[in-house]
């Protein structure tokens, strides 16, 4: 199976911070990385598709990116509302994994 | 509008089996596929498995030999099956839509809160 390794597993944030979230895989992926947010009690929600697109009604200040292996979630200028945690999953290979997930918290 | 809906019994007796229908609507289940995914309390999320829109399945092989995925396109219903549960069973299960490489998990369930106890 394709291993997501994602970190850091916790990070405590100011509001206005620029974050970034990484997740390393163990083999190619390609382009076939999502990235979801999850309130706590509700389920995920897709941020990005496919590495680096907004999905619908996502704001700007969520950036996608991929380098090699290792693929990020990026927030600039966080807003309270971007408190949550964060998961990956690449979705090249069955059985498809999610990275660990990371958890935001405000300082 | 696009819909999942998971329900089933919130509370399952160990070695017993778990019955989860998700109750899709604003798309077809001939034209997208509808995967399961759970959440161990304060834990990540874990792919169960898939049921295509041909009627195709596929499973986790870490689950393979308790799950089963079905499905009644007449009732726009899905349906997830896993026995012999234990304690670590318990978890969030949500169900999501996947409709091709732009659509991949844009929709989900509210989630269906399973616990595993006597």
């Amino acid at each position: 199976d394709i291993q997501m390794t994602q970190s850091p597993s916790s990070m405590s944030v100011s509001l206005g911070d620029t974050v970034t979230i990484t997740c390393r895989a163990s083999q190619d992926v390609g382009i076939y990385v999502n990235w979801f947010q999850q309130k706590p009690g509700k389920s995920p929600r897709r941020m990005i598709y496919r590495a680096a697109n907004l999905a619908d009604g996502v704001p700007s200040r969520f950036i996608g990116s991929r380098s090699g292996s290792d693929y990020s979630l990026t927030i600039s200028s966080l807003e309270s509302e971007d408190v949550a945690d964060y998961h990956c999953l690449q979705y090249d290979e069955y059985p498809w994994t999610f990275g660990g997930g990371t958890k935001l918290e405000l300082k | 509008q696009v819909q999942l809906k998971e329900s089933g019994p919130g509370l399952v007796q160990p070695s017993q089996t778990l019955s989860l229908t998700c109750t899709v609507s604003g798309f077809s289940l001939t034209s997208y596929n509808v995967h399961w995914v759970r959440q161990p309390p304060g834990k990540g999320l874990e792919w169960m498995g898939r049921m295509r829109y041909n009627g195709d399945t596929s499973y986790n092989s870490a689950l393979k030999s308790r799950l089963s995925i079905s499905r009644d396109t007449s009732k726009n219903q899905v349906f997830l099956k896993m026995n012999s549960l234990q304690t670590d069973d318990t978890g969030t299960y949500y169900c999501t839509r996947v409709g091709g490489p732009y659509y991949v998990m844009d929709a989900w369930g509210q989630g269906a809160s399973v616990t595993v106890s006597s």
